[in-house]
């Protein structure tokens, strides 16, 4: 099994739909993160969390809500789906800084997502 | 300006070849990774470096941090490297914000 497992993989929508995509991972990391792809542009945060109860935006937010069920799981929501959410979505984690040691990040598969 | 370059954004390789890719970063860091991302979207993490240099493999990632740039080199090029690799830096006084880099889109021919 993947250290970081994003479901669905693939997934079309319509505008104005809830859709929740999900991460789990068993990398035992405190520290997870959903960023967007787009086409041309790097990737970018939308929210992060630090552990269940640290829930912080990222640079693109708005539209989006995100839930820590437990330190493996943590999913993003569209409440309304609009078609320039249309991207290819990563969850990622990372562990805590222990001392001042940087440790590396563990990405997902990825989830394309396409608002129609 | 974005706070991350890379150079070029697409290299086409003849296989066996080395390949040289290129970063530039206008913020102080802790760290920089180089991530590998083919066809069908899933990201690897090759390497994370605050200093110096590091090599696994054909791969090796090297670090400036007074010019502020990085390259990835590929040595003995192959068609399996075809893939986008990507520059990202952890801000100096951050303890999570990653920047990423475009990517660098590079095919190597058989």
């Amino acid at each position: 099994d993947a250290d970081v497992t994003q479901t669905p993989r693939n997934r079309i929508t319509k505008t104005g739909k809830r859709i929740m995509l999900e991460c789990s991972q068993t990398k035992g990391h405190d520290r997870m993160y959903w960023y967007r792809q787009d086409p041309g542009l790097g990737l970018r945060l939308i929210y992060y969390s630090f552990d269940v109860k640290d829930i912080n935006k990222g640079e693109i937010s708005d539209g989006y809500s995100v839930s820590r069920q437990a330190q493996a799981k943590f999913s993003l929501s569209l409440e309304s789906a609009i078609p320039n959410q249309t991207a290819l979505y990563f969850c990622a984690t990372s562990d805590r800084d222990r001392g001042g040691t940087n440790y590396g990040y563990t990405f997902g598969s990825g989830t394309r997502l396409t608002v129609v | 300006k974005n706070e991350v370059e890379q150079s070029p954004q697409n290299l086409t390789a003849q296989e066996g070849e080395f390949i040289t890719i290129n970063c530039s970063y206008s913020v102080g860091i802790s760290a920089l990774h180089w991530l590998q991302q083919h066809p069908g979207g899933g990201i690897v993490s090759l390497f994370m470096l605050s200093s110096g240099k590091k090599k696994h493999g054909r791969l090796i990632a090297t670090i400036n941090i007074q010019e502020k740039h990085s390259s990835l080199h590929i040595t003995a090029s192959h068609p399996r490297d075809s893939a986008v690799y990507i520059c990202a830096v952890r801000s100096a006084g951050s303890n999570y914000k990653l920047t990423f880099g475009k990517g660098t889109l590079l095919t190597v021919n058989p």
